[in-house]
Order: C-alpha cells, then sequence, then structure tokens
C-alpha cells in the first residue's frame, strides 16, 4: 500500500466555522507533511511531524492547528480562516530517506 | 534557504525526448525529488537522488550532479499523458523540501 488518503476532497467554510483535514497512511513512513498550494504555484511547507512529534512551523498562522494522533494519522485544524487561505491543501508522507508521496489533496474555499 | 530555478515551460512532440533542467543553490542538500502535476491533482513521486549520476525508471531518467548543483529530469518516448508540471524539489539537512516553480511540459501530437 503505498497510498496516502485525505478527506474530504472538497470543504466550503466560512470565516468563523472550525472544520479539520485529515490525512492516513499506512506505509509505516516516520515522517508526515502538511502543504499548501496555491493555483499555478508549487507546494508550499506548513508543517513537518517527525516520529508523532512536531519538528517544523514554518511560520504557520495559529488559526491553522496541526495534530498528530499516531504515527498513521495527520489533522490539520482550521478556525478563523480568512479568504485568501483558498487553496488545496496537500498532505505528504515520507521515510525521511528516498521516498515522500503526497496525498490527493483537500481544495478549501473559504468564503 | 533554496534557490531552486528551472525553465517555465516547454513544448515537444508525441514520441520524442524532453530534458528539464534544474539548478539549485542551497545551505544543506540531503536528496533532490522530482515531482509530475496533472493539472487539479496532487503531485506524483517519480524520482529521487541524493548521490552523483543517473537514476533510470522506464521511460524516465534522472540526474544529479552535487558539485554544479545541478539535476535533469529526462523524458523518453514522450506521450500525451506527459503532458503536466514537472516539480524539482530539493530537501535540506533538516528534512524540509523545497519546491522550483515547475516546469510545464506541452506535448503535441
Amino acid at each position: 500500500d503505498t497510498e496516502v488518503t485525505q478527506t474530504p476532497k472538497h470543504l466550503v467554510m466560512g470565516m468563523t466555522n472550525k472544520k479539520s483535514l485529515k490525512c492516513e497512511q499506512h506505509m509505516g513512513h516516520r515522517a508526515m507533511y502538511w502543504y499548501k498550494q496555491k493555483a499555478k504555484k508549487p507546494p508550499e511547507l506548513m508543517f513537518v511531524y517527525s516520529y508523532e512529534k512536531l519538528s517544523i512551523n514554518e511560520s504557520v498562522p495559529s488559526r491553522f492547528s496541526p495534530e498528530c494522533p499516531n504515527s498513521s494519522l495527520l489533522n490539520l485544524h482550521l478556525h478563523a480562516l480568512q479568504p485568501e487561505d483558498s487553496a488545496l491543501y496537500l498532505c505528504a508522507s515520507g521515510t525521511g530517506d528516498n521516498e515522500q508521496f503526497f496525498g490527493p489533496g483537500t481544495r478549501l474555499t473559504v468564503l | 534557504g533554496q534557490n531552486i530555478d528551472q525553465p517555465t515551460e516547454m513544448t515537444a512532440t508525441e514520441g520524442a525526448i524532453v530534458q528539464i533542467n534544474c539548478t539549485y543553490q542551497t545551505s544543506g542538500f540531503n536528496g533532490l525529488f522530482w515531482y509530475q502535476q496533472h493539472a487539479g491533482e496532487a503531485p506524483t513521486f517519480l524520482s529521487y537522488n541524493v548521490l552523483d549520476g543517473l537514476e533510470e525508471k522506464g521511460r524516465f531518467s534522472s540526474f544529479l550532479s552535487r558539485s554544479k548543483g545541478y539535476s535533469y529530469l529526462l523524458l523518453k518516448e514522450l506521450q500525451m499523458k506527459d503532458s503536466a508540471s514537472y516539480l524539482c524539489a530539493v530537501r535540506d539537512n533538516d528534512y524540509k523540501l523545497s519546491f522550483g516553480a515547475g516546469t510545464t511540459v506541452t506535448v503535441r501530437a
């Protein structure tokens, strides 16, 4: 199984809503990542978890809150987002060595 | 930080070969990745290089020269489905992956 899954595929939320994005992998990867991608731009790293601990936070606003409940799951909690946060949110997992696979992404629209 | 450069666009004919170059300047190097991304979809892993030389995977090959800060992705026997954006990404010693802006390849019949 070389698959990273993400739910939901699409999400529309208002600026006062609270929602969560979910990511799961069963490849035994020790590292999991959240990226944000705007149209026609490359992915931008947001957070890195290594062995279930947050190792990198790329100065992401606190309205984005990551969580790693166990080695297979990664969540991104969203609260009080702005319209400019609308983007494709990509989860990835990797060995920290020669593999890093992306999930299909959640397309988020903030109204 | 990382500075990663790749051409914006390339066009080639079905059945031909295209080479996408990537140059990088980094504060630390721990591997180079190539991804393919079709419009509206997530990036798909193509290759990984950490040592100098050529890695071949079917129609796709990737080359790395660490001393020159240079890599290329070679696509052979181009097919229409190869029309996509190709992303070069460099990982630093903190395991952070930084992406180039991507090269849009258009394959024409």
